[in-house]
């Protein structure tokens, strides 16, 4: 596609619930991010692929963030059991494997644990 | 942590002036990138400036980097009311595009027409 798609747009999650976000990225983009903005914030980096293969998982803020992007090119990212703490916008970004290329983000999905 | 920051945090100008904004990181960088980001949407990439790189024009955007300072600047020259949005200094971790961004806090800009 033209850019990078992410859903749903908005989510409303009770406590307790699980979600599960995803993201296509450009066709053709090797490299896919998830990263996690909060309300007046910068975005914090949560994960990242290189085609199918999760290279970098250090920023998921505990055990109940998983990722996954099992053909390399759709993601799902999933919270389980998700706490108030958890609401924010959550951006999935693709790039080309290529040296001094920047990132195409998606427009997010905003998520609201009540 | 952050590793940019940007400063102002918030700047009000009137259409037609001039919009500087600042951001300052601590390690050294093979990069540095800035992005747009309209209220509500993702981020929109800008501009990358090499760290063997003093200056670079795009457009009405001139960004400068100063690596003895650990610091650059993004001028916006002849702002429009379209131009309001938070703009975000960003540094990645290595030179490839595999490679995660770290983002400062943003300045958010607002031009009024």
């Amino acid at each position: 596609g033209a850019g990078v798609s992410q859903s749903p747009r908005y989510k409303v999650a009770k406590r307790g619930q699980d979600v599960a976000l995803r993201c296509d990225p450009i066709s053709g983009h090797v490299s896919l991010f998830w990263y996690q903005q909060a309300l007046g914030q910068g975005p914090e980096f949560l994960t990242y692929f290189q085609n199918e293969a999760q290279l970098d998982k250090s920023g998921l803020p505990s055990d109940r963030f998983f990722a996954e992007r099992p053909e390399g090119s759709v993601s799902t990212l999933k919270i389980q059991r998700t706490q108030q703490e958890d609401s924010a916008v959550y951006l999935c970004a693709s790039s080309l494997a290529l040296r001094g290329h920047g990132y195409t983000f998606g427009s997010g999905t905003r998520l609201t644990v009540v | 942590s952050q590793q940019g920051e940007e400063d102002p945090q918030a700047l009000s100008i009137q259409e037609g002036e001039n919009a500087t904004m600042n951001c300052s990181y601590k390690t050294s960088i093979n990069n540095l990138q800035w992005y747009r980001q309209n209220s509500g949407r993702g981020l929109v990439h800008l501009i990358l400036i090499r760290s063997n790189e003093r200056e670079k024009h795009s457009g009405r955007l001139r960004v400068t980097l100063d690596t003895s300072k650990k610091s650059s600047s993004l001028l916006i020259t002849a702002s429009r009311a379209a131009d309001t949005a938070s703009y975000f200094c960003a540094t990645p971790k290595t030179e490839t595009s595999g490679s995660r961004l770290t983002f400062g806090e943003g300045t958010q800009l607002t031009v009024n027409p």
